[in-house]
């Protein structure tokens, strides 16, 4: 079956400009996860959607970020007036429910975002 | 601040012989840790996890090891095989509360020499 899938895989942008990631999940899977990854660092946790509830912003490093969930389903990460150090890798994953316990999540391959 | 610690960056084995991969936490709350492999271009895949009421679970030639009073655990792998080079995250949550949040090491990047 298919995995979780990411688009763009590679973004080069300018400072200042807007950008938007798409992450479509593995079908069936409930939970939705972001994290970021800059040069040299572990995945940072940005964004989880569950279900219908409201999702944890907790680790959204700005008020430039934002993100959505619609329809349960496929998710867009935006950030606005993009700086030089929001480049990394944006990672997507999914699970079948929160947690962890043995509910591991699945990764997309990622975006690799550039900010010049 | 960095909860979970992967001191080494790098880790170069011969074939066969077995691969040691280390992670340090702080946060004393973490009770489910687990590992991920990441090769290049894609993204992290689960391998193993462990539980804090555990302190050891195998699964074929993966065995993680948990030594809660060190705050201390490690990935063994053996027999090492080429395939298995790839860059290894060490990742840790803890149930009460927000139990989706992974905390992310570093990684180290293993390499196993034919």
């Amino acid at each position: 079956g298919a995995g979780v899938s990411q688009s763009p895989s590679n973004k080069v942008t300018e400072k200042g400009k807007d950008v938007e990631l798409r992450c479509d999940p593995i079908s069936g899977h409930t939970a939705l996860y972001w994290y970021r990854q800059s040069l040299g660092q572990g995945l940072e946790f940005l964004i989880y959607f569950q279900g219908n509830s409201a999702p944890d912003k907790s680790g959204l490093p700005s008020d430039r970020f934002s993100a959505e969930r619609t329809g349960g389903s496929v998710s867009t990460l935006t950030i606005q007036r993009t700086q030089q150090e929001d480049s990394a890798v944006y990672l997507c994953a999914s699970s079948l429910a929160g947690g962890t316990g043995g509910k591991t999540q699945y990764f997309g391959p990622g975006t690799r975002l550039l900010v010049l | 601040d960095q909860q979970v610690k992967q001191n080494s960056p790098s880790l170069s084995v011969q074939e066969g012989r077995i691969s040691i991969l280390n992670c340090d936490y702080t946060n004393s709350m973490f009770d489910y840790f687990l590992w991920y492999k990441k090769y290049p271009a894609e993204g992290p895949t689960f391998l193993i996890s462990i539980s804090s009421i555990k302190d050891k679970n195998e699964d074929g030639r993966f065995t993680v090891f948990l030594n809660k009073s060190a705050k201390h655990l490690s990935l063994h792998i053996v027999p090492s095989q080429p395939g298995d080079s790839a860059v290894y995250f060490c990742a840790a949550s803890y149930s009460g509360g927000s139990n989706y949040k992974l905390t992310f090491g570093k990684g180290t990047l293993l390499t196993v020499n034919p």
